[in-house]
Order: structure tokens, then C-alpha cells, then sequence
């Protein structure tokens, strides 16, 4: 059974940083690309960044380049983002998303999310 | 960036009625389209792939249709375990760009 569980999420002052960590289970996580996707409380879904299956490439959405960065360490079977230089608009559940061979595919997997809330 | 935009954002139905809803694609997409249900407090996931495709487990009330820039998604017989918010979202080109969503409540 595939399980994606994040962890790291928090409260912390806007300027602050914080690293969230998805730990995968049930697949070959160095098969696949994965992602970061985000939803701020009560509204829709971003896409935030994502991450070829060997780490060679990664992209981010414009609202975050420069200030997070997404990276995996196949033999933990683990994903994670570095978030810094955080706002208030950063606050959102964050998913650890699992997609398929290229980062152009669906997710099929997401995980349960952690908070992060960016706020004085 | 491709822009997704859906409509209506919400509607109210009764059990059993037959349910659409579209998304449109701000240019072409081909069928890379995916549609994902998300149910208060849980997190999306996916139902319908390559516009048309329905995952394995996913019950044969739903469907997915369209190609380009038009797509449209249905529940033959709305049922009380429906109860979502549904987004499409585009995989033609990254960023990879979700809907902002259609409620789907019970009348």
C-alpha cells in the first residue's frame, strides 16, 4: 500500500524558515518524480514545486522560486522542501505528492498534509 | 501558464440526478487532463486521467469527457458519498495548473 506522511509543519514568523519531510512507503520512490502541492485554508490547489525521479530536475511555481527548494534522498525513501524567507501568504496545508515517470503526469498518491502557518 | 477555469463553482443537486460540470483550458491541451475529488478535510484524489480514463476503484457513475480546450465531468446518479469539491487540473505543461473547483453539494 503506497503512504506518503509528512511531517515538520509548525508556526513560524514571516522571514523564518522551515523544512517539511515526506517519508514514502509501499513503492520504489527512485521510479518516480514527486511533488509539492499546496492549499491555503478555505481555497484551491497550487502547485508548488516538483522533482524528477533522480533529482536531475525540478521545477517551482513562480510564487516560490528563489525561496524554497525541493530535493529527495531515494535510499531514506524520503522527499522534502526547504521553504525560507517565509510570508503570510505561505500559509497552507502542504501535500507531498506521488507522480509517475515525468513530472507531466497526474498524482495518483497524495499524502494528508502538514500545516504551515506563517504568521507573527 | 496555462489557466484552468470551472464552472459552475458550485451547485446543489438531489440524490440521484444526473450531475455535469466543465473546465476550460486557457489553450490546447490535448487530453492531459486529470479530475480530482476532494472530500472535507482529506486530502484530493484522483479519479479520472487522460480526460477520460478512470482509475482502478472508481465507481462507474463518473465520467470524464472532452479534448482541446473543453472538458466536462459527470456523476450519472449523485449519491450522498459524493459530497466534494472536484478540480481538474492540466499536466500539458508545468507548471502543472489545477482548477479553482466546483462544490458539489446535496439539494
Amino acid at each position: 500500500e503506497v503512504q506518503l506522511v509528512e511531517s515538520g509543519g509548525g508556526l513560524v514568523q514571516p522571514g523564518g524558515s522551515l523544512r517539511l519531510s515526506c517519508s514514502a512507503s509501499g513503492f520504489t520512490l527512485s521510479t518516480y518524480s514527486m511533488h509539492w502541492v499546496r492549499q491555503a485554508p478555505g481555497k484551491g490547489l497550487e502547485y508548488v514545486s516538483g522533482i524528477t525521479s533522480n533529482g536531475d530536475d525540478t521545477y517551482y511555481a513562480e510564487s516560490v522560486r528563489g525561496r524554497f527548494t525541493i530535493s529527495r534522498d531515494n535510499s531514506k525513501n524520503t522527499l522534502y522542501l526547504q521553504m525560507s524567507r517565509l510570508r503570510p501568504e505561505d500559509t497552507a496545508v502542504y501535500y507531498c505528492v506521488k507522480g509517475q515517470p515525468t513530472l507531466l503526469d497526474p498524482f495518483d498518491y497524495w499524502g494528508q498534509g502538514t500545516l504551515v502557518t506563517a504568521s507573527s | 501558464d496555462i489557466q484552468m477555469t470551472q464552472s459552475p463553482s458550485s451547485l446543489s443537486a438531489s440524490v440521484g440526478d444526473r450531475v455535469t460540470f466543465t473546465c476550460q483550458a486557457s489553450q490546447d491541451i490535448s487530453n492531459y487532463l486529470s479530475w480530482y475529488q476532494q472530500k472535507p478535510g482529506k486530502a484530493p484524489k484522483l479519479l479520472i486521467s487522460v480526460a477520460s480514463n478512470l482509475e482502478t476503484g472508481v465507481p462507474s457513475r463518473f465520467s470524464g469527457s472532452g479534448s482541446g480546450t473543453y472538458f466536462t465531468f459527470t456523476i450519472s446518479s449523485l449519491q450522498p458519498e459524493d459530497i466534494a469539491t472536484y478540480y481538474c487540473q492540466q499536466y500539458d505543461n508545468l507548471p502543472l495548473t489545477f482548477g479553482g473547483g466546483t462544490k458539489v453539494e446535496i439539494k
